[in-house]
């Protein structure tokens, strides 16, 4: 079966660095995915990783490590704005399904 | 483009009844899908669909059924509701060979 596992809550300070981590079993996936949800809000997508390494989007990156099952998304520059929940996400090679991990949630305090 | 859409907004049911939460895309994507989200908790997959007529189970598809006879319409049908059902409904869509998930704004259901 499938399954991801990430940290349920993380807080950091604002103007800061933060690591969200994602560890994965699964038996084939196309890509590590990473969605962004406010409170009462509907998930919005951050970024993909299909290959090994790093993808920067502005202050967001995300990372992936296929050969360790492991992958991160990191925020820079903290902001208040960016309290939120964040999912990571698989969809299988030769299916259609996605998983959802169940989400961390940060606090950003001033 | 409106997006994902996805209507009612919110709804009470009573234990045995039933209703059809709609979903429509107008982005032309050939897949489509539908979680529930428990408070606090992950997306689950219930339904998804990979065209007009192909659809196939999720993880978590009892007590629910879906239908698509259009790419634009991905509707989701409540037989029998149960408070277990009591959760935010969030459809999505997808561009085939793409990762990314457009969601639609939630149905929040409450069943008493």
């Amino acid at each position: 079966g499938q399954s991801l596992e990430q940290p349920s809550e993380v807080t950091a300070v604002e103007g800061a660095i933060v690591q969200i981590n994602c560890t994965y079993q699964t038996s084939g996936f196309y890509g590590l995915s990473w969605y962004q949800q406010h409170d009462g809000g509907a998930p919005t997508f951050l970024s993909y990783n299909a290959l090994d390494g790093l993808e920067e989007t502005g202050r967001f990156s995300s990372f992936l490590s296929r050969s360790d099952s492991y992958g991160y998304l990191l925020l820079q520059e903290l902001q208040m704005k960016d309290s939120a929940s964040y999912f990571c996400a698989v969809r299988n090679t030769g299916g259609f399904k996605t998983i959802f991990g169940a989400g961390t949630r940060l606090f950003v305090k001033a | 483009n409106a997006g994902v859409t996805q209507t009612p907004k919110f709804r009470i049911l009573k234990i045995g009844q039933s209703m059809t939460l709609q979903c429509t895309q107008d982005m032309n994507h050939n897949y489509m899908y539908w979680y529930r989200q428990d408070p606090g908790m992950g997306l689950k997959l219930i339904y998804y669909s990979v065209g007009a007529g192909i659809t196939d189970k999720g993880e978590v598809p009892n007590g629910y059924n879906v239908s698509r006879s259009t790419t634009e319409d991905f509707p989701l049908r409540l037989e029998l509701a149960a408070p277990s059902q009591t959760s935010v409904y969030f459809c999505a869509s997808m561009e085939g060979g793409q990762e990314t998930q457009y969601f639609g704004p939630g149905t929040r259901l409450l069943v008493l």
